[in-house]
């Protein structure tokens, strides 16, 4: 059974840093690109940022771009989300998810729970 | 990128009614659209992908059609687990993106 398990969100304040992490269970981890996909209170869903199975290619939404870095580590079936500078318009619940497709731009077949982050004085 | 626009915005409807939701493209995606159905407190859930294909385990009820700009998820006959909220999710370019939502309520 595909099991997603997101952890790492929380209170931070505005500048701020966090690191979310994803633990993949179920599937062959590095056969799939990765994504993370949030949702900001009562919104609707904003597609963060991707990354390839190997690791290599990396891909951002313009409203993330050069404060946040998309990461995995194939070994420990585990992809990682580290956020720096944030704002409080990055306060939102953040779910790893991924595609049977096997790509980055793709429909999600598969998506955690979520971690929620706040970012608030 | 491409902007995603979905209406209306709340569809009022009651058990046993066919619903009938659109989303629109602002160019075209060919057919990598897929729709996602959300309840509260719950990740969405994959409905359909290639504009017209459903995901594992979903019912027959549930249907999509159109290319290119204008696409069509229909619900044929509500059943009270359908009132949720819907999305629209084009994949036909970088980056994913995804509709702001049709609620389907009682």
């Amino acid at each position: 059974e595909v099991q997603l398990l997101e952890s790492g969100g929380g209170l931070v304040q505005p500048g701020g840093s966090l690191r979310l992490s994803c633990a993949a269970s179920g599937f062959t981890f590095s056969s799939y690109a990765m994504s993370w996909v949030r949702q900001a209170p009562g919104m609707g869903l904003e597609w963060v940022s991707g990354i390839s199975g190997s690791g290599f290619n990396a891909y951002y939404a313009d409203s993330v771009k050069g404060r946040f870095t998309i990461a995995r580590d194939n070994s420990k079936n585990t992809l990682y989300l580290e956020m720096n500078s944030l704002r409080a318009e990055d306060t939102a619940l953040y779910y790893c998810a991924f595609s049977r497709a096997g790509e980055v731009v793709a429909y999600f077949d598969y998506w955690g729970q979520g971690t929620l982050v706040t970012a608030s004085s | 990128e491409i902007v995603l626009t979905q209406s209306p915005g709340t569809l009022s409807l009651s058990p046993g009614e066919r619903a009938t939701l659109s989303c629109r493209a602002s160019q075209s995606v060919s057919s990598y659209l897929a729709w996602y159905q959300q309840k509260p407190g719950q990740a969405p859930r994959l409905l359909m992908y290639g504009a017209s294909s459903r995901a594992t385990a979903i019912p027959d009820r549930f249907s999509g059609s159109g290319s290119g700009t204008d696409f069509t998820l229909t619900i044929s006959r509500l059943e009270p687990e359908d009132f949720a909220v819907y999305y629209c999710q084009q994949y036909g370019s970088s980056p994913p993106a995804f509709g702001q939502g049709t609620k389907v309520d009682i």
